[in-house]
């Protein structure tokens, strides 16, 4: 079982739509969780940290089920420019990232 | 001011070969990692260095792979007797320090085609 497991879609959605995506990890030790976003041979950028609480921010919103141990990623209102791979990462809290093999996102007109 | 740059941005090596794969982290970035990409795939762990100390190696996939930071700024990957397997995206990353929740920055890749 890989350490951190993604739907790799591709999750094909007509403008405007809301999607979302889910992501797990095996480690319970993991302390700190991320989604990062990579274009099409491109570098990844982060998107957004993921808090306990949860957070949002504009459009995106990240949550954090430990007790699953899950991740998942919303997004609203869905623009052409979302389309891109949705990389989730996990950390333990040592040095050690673990990234998920990414969720492919196309957004049509 | 200036992001993580990586140098070549395209290598095609003969099987058997040596290549070696360099990274300019941000300035005064502590941390330092490097990854593998392959096609499909998210970055897989290579190694990670804080200052010139190489604290983590435990994803170079055999004893070919070696890295290094003899200053604490710059690395270089080296691959030795490239093999075909070793096809991929090499990425680099830096973050200030290094904690677990902090943002690291990315360089364009390195494509590394053998054959």
């Amino acid at each position: 079982r890989k350490e951190v497991e993604q739907d790799p879609g591709p999750f094909n959605v007509p403008e405007g739509a809301t999607v979302a995506f889910n992501c797990t990890y095996s480690n319970s030790a993991s302390q700190s969780f991320f989604w990062y976003r990579q274009d099409c041979r491109k570098e990844p950028k982060l998107l957004m940290s993921v808090y306990s609480s949860g957070n949002e921010d504009g459009r995106f919103t990240a949550q954090l089920n430990r007790a699953s141990q899950y991740i998942s990623l919303l997004i609203r209102d869905s623009k052409l420019s979302d389309s891109a791979t949705y990389l989730c990462v996990v950390s333990t809290g040592g040095f050690k990232t673990i990234f998920g093999a990414g969720t492919r996102l196309f957004v049509k007109a | 001011g200036a992001g993580v740059s990586q140098s070549p941005r395209y290598k095609v090596a003969k099987r058997g070969q040596d290549v070696a794969l360099r990274c300019d982290p941000i300035s005064g970035h502590v941390s330092l990692f490097w990854y593998q990409q392959a096609l499909g795939q998210g970055p897989e762990f290579l190694t990670y260095f804080q200052n010139e100390a190489q604290l983590d190696k435990s994803g170079l996939p055999s004893d070919r792979f070696f890295a290094e930071r003899p200053e604490g700024s710059v690395s270089t990957l080296k691959i030795q007797r490239t093999q075909q397997e070793d096809s991929a995206v090499y990425l680099c990353a830096s973050s200030h320090f290094g904690a677990p929740q902090e943002t690291q920055y990315f360089g364009p890749g390195t494509r590394l085609l053998v054959l």
